[in-house]
């Protein structure tokens, strides 16, 4: 299969607390994840990704988690801040149909 | 250095029409992928290309099809257009081709939005 499926759609947390986004995949072979911001009226751009050889990935504020096993992948945000309001889109790399497929989004409101 | 260009940036057609959209990748990467983007739906896949080669096709009807020349700007053309086609459609470019992800990322352009009446 080549679904992605992301969850929650929305997400409203207060300024300061964290957000946790969740996504599985179908396809066992996938081994590459990325995650996409898209803030209002502007393009999606790489925030973070993480490959199949590694469990964890942390930059700054901003960690992804993977779980093999499962297949599932989930994106924290910790401490966020009102900037961090934007759509989220998780992805993974098909290998066998070497396509990259997108999640539905998720849309994040920080609330100050 | 330039970014990904789009253009047109809106456009709104009738039904039955067709439409052309381009893409300008940055300078120097030679993959470009188009996505289509509705509420709810997320990005979808449409088509990628590398070196005027089309490497993959996304689950969508023979209406949508594209293009790249040896610039490595790419076109796609989305003929007799039906309501549900109204969406912002992406391009993206990569350094490499997918399979390798060599950077692993993709920059994206800021999308031609379609509206179809």
């Amino acid at each position: 299969g080549e679904n992605v499926e992301q969850h929650p759609s929305t997400l409203s947390v207060q300024e300061g607390d964290s957000a946790v986004i969740k996504c599985t995949y179908s396809d066992s072979a996938s081994n590459y994840f990325p995650w996409y911001k898209q803030e209002l009226g502007k393009r999606p751009q790489l925030i973070i990704d993480i490959r199949s050889n590694v469990g964890e990935k942390k930059d700054q504020r901003i960690a992804v988690t993977l779980n093999k096993t499962a297949k599932h992948f989930s994106l924290h945000i910790t401490e966020t801040q009102p900037e961090d309001s934007a759509v989220y889109f998780c992805a993974a790399f098909i290998q066998g149909a070497q396509k990259l497929v997108f999640g539905q989004g998720t849309r994040l409101t920080i609330n100050p | 250095k330039a970014g990904v260009t789009q253009t047109p940036r809106y456009l709104i057609k009738t039904r039955g029409q067709q439409v052309t959209l381009s893409c300008s990748p940055i300078s120097g990467h030679r993959s470009v992928s188009w996505y289509q983007q509705t509420p709810g739906q997320g990005l979808q896949f449409l088509f990628e290309y590398f070196s005027e080669t089309q490497r993959n096709k996304g689950n969508f009807p023979g209406r949508f099809s594209g293009r790249q020349f040896s610039n490595s700007r790419s076109e796609m053309n989305v003929s007799t257009l039906e309501l549900g086609d109204s969406a912002l459609y992406l391009c993206a470019s990569s350094l490499g081709v997918l399979v390798a992800y060599s950077t692993g990322e993709l920059f994206f352009g800021e999308g031609s939005r379609l509206t179809v009446l």
